[in-house]
């Protein structure tokens, strides 16, 4: 079973700075996908990326197969970006399910 | 257009009830998926389907969960003599065809079994 580790678990940021959050994973994937929840609100897909990096307004994800590691960088942080970021894998082997870390808490004050 | 929903969106039963989760997917979403997000255990996935294949239940804790999915389009699913631990939010994801697709999430249903 593929292990997913985010850091940090939370993360209190000021309006403007730039924002880095990791996960690692243990077994070789297929995807990986980058999830925003915010407090009590649904869940919503930000990236899936299998290689390289993407780019979504003040969003980047990036991915490096090698070192089984991702990065969400958010720029220019505003306090509306306060959510928890999931990370979440598909394992290759037929294993068609996601596997969530356990997300990280991002407030930004302003 | 309508994005995923899912109904009720908050049930609290009884130990030891049966339950019946809905879920709409997105229109022409042939994959659809079960997951289940419990306080302090993060998110799980529970069941998948794709078209008319044989659903992927890997995930479901016990035989007391089970899921369907009529017509490739609206899933039920269901859980029996309801325990404590089953208190969770119920979400649903639905994506245009098969797991290499970005999948769009539903509301979800709160349940809470007293």
């Amino acid at each position: 079973k593929n292990e997913v580790e985010q850091s940090p678990q939370n993360l209190t940021a000021q309006e403007g700075e730039f924002i880095t959050i990791n996960c690692s994973y243990s077994v070789g994937i297929s995807a990986l996908h980058w999830l925003q929840q915010h407090p009590g609100g649904g869940i919503v897909s930000l990236f899936m990326l299998s290689s390289g990096k993407k780019k979504h307004g003040r969003l980047i994800a990036t991915i490096n197969i090698q070192e089984k590691h991702s990065s969400l960088h958010i720029t220019a942080s505003h306090p509306r970006d306060s959510a928890v970021y999931i990370c979440a894998v598909r394992s290759g082997g037929g294993a068609d399910g996601l596997t969530f870390g356990k997300g990280t808490h991002l407030i930004i004050q302003p | 257009g309508a994005g995923v929903s899912q109904s009720p969106s908050n049930k609290v039963t009884e130990k030891g009830k049966d339950v019946e989760l809905r879920c709409d997917p997105i229109s022409g979403h042939t994959a659809l998926y079960w997951y289940r997000q419990s306080l302090g255990q993060g998110l799980e996935f529970l069941i998948y389907f794709q078209g008319n294949s044989a659903p992927d239940k890997s995930g479901l804790p016990s035989d007391r969960f089970s899921a369907e999915r009529t017509g490739g389009s609206v899933s039920t699913l269901t859980i029996q003599r309801t325990q404590q631990e089953d208190s969770a939010v119920y979400l649903c994801a639905s994506s245009p065809s098969g797991s290499f697709y970005e999948q769009f999430f539903g509301p979800g249903t709160r349940l809470t079994v007293l």
